[in-house]
């Protein structure tokens, strides 16, 4: 079954520090894969997606994420963190990009 | 454009009321889709259209009625609450039709408690 993996629930960085967010993912093929952002109470935004091409993509505010096929991973990252990056990150694939499939959620809280 | 707008934000009910989640886009999406979000589940599929008077099932469909007479809106009943179905939940449409690459627009959200 297809299933998405974001293994950390909870990071704590400090602002400025560099940032990685893992998500490893279990499908038949190469799926789509996106990011989504959600601040508290907030609907989802797009941060970045991957059809196909190059595999390190970049987003908004300074997010980028790779491909990496062999392990089927889309891990997210950006160099420096801000306080406003706090927030609820989303890994998602799909087969199209309609019916997707999240990840549980990692919640990212930054120290001043 | 308002994208997607969901109402109400807020609702609480009684355990076996019913109540209706409104959904409405003004981008002229032919797909629309109900998701709801869970602590620890992220968000599953409840229900989906890909127009029109087209509705069908995702993950989570028990409990959930939807229809679509019209291209802008997409209500999701709840015919009789549960406490299972506290939850947040959000609508989100998409352009199928266009050329290129596109994505799904969630609207702000609606979170529903049943006591």
């Amino acid at each position: 079954a297809q299933s998405v993996t974001q293994p950390d629930i909870h990071i704590t960085v400090s602002e400025g520090a560099s940032l990685e967010l893992r998500c490893n993912y279990s499908y038949g093929a190469t799926p789509y894969l996106f990011w989504y952002v959600q601040s508290p109470g907030q609907g989802l935004q797009l941060l970045l997606k991957y059809f196909s091409g190059d595999t390190l993509v970049q987003g908004i505010k300074g997010f980028e994420a790779e491909f990496k096929r062999s392990q089927s991973s889309f891990n997210l990252r950006k160099p420096s963190v801000h306080w406003s990056d706090a927030a609820e990150y989303f890994c998602a694939v799909g087969y199209n990009t309609d019916k997707l499939i999240f990840g549980t959620g990692t919640r990212l809280q930054v120290f001043p | 454009n308002a994208g997607v707008t969901q109402t109400p934000k807020f609702q609480v009910l009684k355990t076996g009321q019913s109540m209706t989640l409104q959904c409405a886009q003004d981008m002229n999406h032919e797909y629309m889709s109900w998701y709801r979000q869970d602590p620890g589940m992220g968000l599953r599929l409840i229900h989906y259209s890909v127009g029109a008077g087209i509705t069908d099932q995702g993950e989570v469909p028990n409990g959930y009625n939807v229809s679509r007479s019209t291209t802008e809106d997409f209500p999701l009943r709840l015919l009789s609450a549960a406490p299972s179905q506290t939850s947040v939940y959000f609508c989100a449409s998409l352009d199928r039709l266009s050329s290129g690459a596109n994505v799904l627009t969630f609207g702000a959200g609606s979170r529903l408690t049943v006591l």
